[in-house]
């Protein structure tokens, strides 16, 4: 089955600590994405990548860092320096960028708790 | 910097009538408004989407349309039924041409439909 997978669905993390969450497509896509869920704030975009080796910073990019080595593995890493991590992190890919053609295709997320 | 503003921040309707939810953006270069549908612990979906040369679009029990003059656009469900149920999100794409543009979602809108 074609898709995302995004791993782990659930994590806890103490204040201070940088954790990686992953995130693998075999749909072939260009374009993968991160977007952050809170309540009442809808999706914001924090890194994208067009194409392996380069990424852009989205909107909400401080405390965040990401990797697009291979074209199938988006991994993003929350850092100690997000002052407010605690959210529901979705990660998507589509065949060209998101603002033209392209249908996002969205994982089933990762929810972070920092305690 | 640009935005889009979602309403109904929750909607509900009993089985059988219609709901509407509806959307303002602030880019009048945005060319493209998807739909997205996001059932509880999973990713968002596409479900409709519209692009600025048609003003409405029709998929079975769902249809959108789109006012450029105004900047707003609408997602109408008709003969409602428990399975719409979801999270529903609009976005808007900006960011000038179809090769760099990203999508602004907005704040999504809960819809219960009561049976």
């Amino acid at each position: 089955d074609g898709g995302i997978t995004q791993s782990p669905k659930y994590l806890f993390r103490k204040e201070g600590q940088n954790v990686t969450l992953s995130c693998e497509q075999n749909l072939n896509h260009d374009a993968m994405y991160w977007y952050r869920q809170d309540p009442g704030q809808g999706l914001r975009l924090i890194y994208y990548s067009q194409i392996v080796n380069d990424f852009q910073k989205g909107d909400i990019a401080e405390g965040y860092s990401v990797s697009r080595e291979k074209k199938e593995s988006f991994p993003l890493t929350v850092t100690s320096a997000q002052k407010n991590p605690t959210a529901f992190y979705l990660c998507a890919s589509s065949w060209g960028p998101a603002g033209g053609t392209g249908e996002l295709f969205f994982g089933e997320g990762s929810r972070l708790t920092v305690l | 910097g640009e935005n889009v503003e979602q309403h109904p921040s929750t909607l509900s309707v009993q089985e059988g009538d219609s709901a509407v939810i509806k959307c303002t953006y602030s880019d009048s270069a945005s060319n493209y408004f998807p739909w997205y549908k996001q059932e509880l612990g999973k990713g968002p979906q596409l479900i409709i989407d519209i692009r600025s040369n048609v003003g409405e679009k029709k998929d079975q029990r769902i249809a959108v349309t789109l006012n450029k003059t105004a900047k707003h656009f609408s997602l109408h469900i008709t003969e409602t039924q428990p399975e719409d149920s979801a999270v529903y999100f609009c976005a808007a794409s900006t960011g000038g041409s179809s090769n760099t543009g990203k999508l602004i979602f907005g704040q999504g809108t809960t819809l219960q439909v009561k049976p």
